[in-house]
């Protein structure tokens, strides 16, 4: 089974800054990555599919980059609203796996 | 619209069985895969397998094989997730997603469905 292991925990920031969210695999999944955003009480949304392919409507401050075990989540001019938690997760190989999730705090 | 609703809030006893649904709509049901995702209080997101409504074929996380069923019904466009014997440890929100691909990402989820195991 891939591991992935999301960096950090949890960032407090403040809004218009940047926000960048690492996941490392513990193996190579080629660019099998994906990048969802969970408010609370509501469902994942995906936000980022294969990388770096941005999902229907989600605003172009989002994007995603990497390669082979280390891929990274950014959040250009973070807004007020992006308070969630965002996890990565792969679909390499079965089982498919998540990473452990990143709490974005808004200062 | 891609929609995938699934059904209510469950409470149940330790030893009970269960069966909860998700029923999609707004795009052709048997040519996705639908899969299940635990989230358990407090906690990240757990892949339990996923099913192929179109022939039925169906994958599991080596975590979760044995611990719950997991099937499709293409006649009425609906999935569903079951356990025969509930733990108290299977207390979790549990959504539905479709995949684009049996390796592919997870573009539409569900609401989710509150199962509660407690005596």
């Amino acid at each position: 089974e891939i591991v992935l292991t999301q960096s950090p925990d949890f960032q407090s920031v403040t809004p218009k800054e940047k926000v960048t969210i690492t996941c490392r695999a513990s193996q190579s999944i080629g660019s099998s990555l994906h990048w969802y955003q969970q408010k609370p009480d509501q469902s994942p949304k995906l936000l980022i599919k294969y990388v770096s392919q941005s999902f229907s409507g989600v605003p172009s401050r989002f994007s995603g980059s990497g390669s082979g075990t280390v891929f990274t989540l950014t959040i250009n001019s973070l807004e007020a609203e992006d308070a969630a938690t965002y996890y990565c997760h792969q679909t390499s190989s079965l089982p498919s796996t998540f990473g452990g999730g990143t709490k974005v705090e808004i200062k | 619209e891609v929609q995938l609703v699934q059904s209510g809030a469950e409470v149940k006893k330790p030893g009970e069985s269960l069966k909860i649904s998700c029923k999609g709509s707004g795009y052709s049901f048997t040519n996705y895969w639908i899969g299940w995702v635990r989230q358990m209080p407090g906690k990240g997101l757990e892949w339990l397998g996923i099913v192929y409504p179109g022939d039925s074929d169906t994958r599991y996380s080596p975590s979760f094989q044995g611990q719950v069923t997991i099937s499709a019904d293409k006649s009425t466009n609906t999935a569903y997730l079951q356990w025969s014997t509930l733990k108290a440890s299977d207390t979790a929100m549990y959504y539905c997603a479709r995949h684009s691909a049996v390796t592919g990402t997870c573009d539409y989820w569900g609401q989710g469905t509150l199962v509660t195991v407690s005596s």
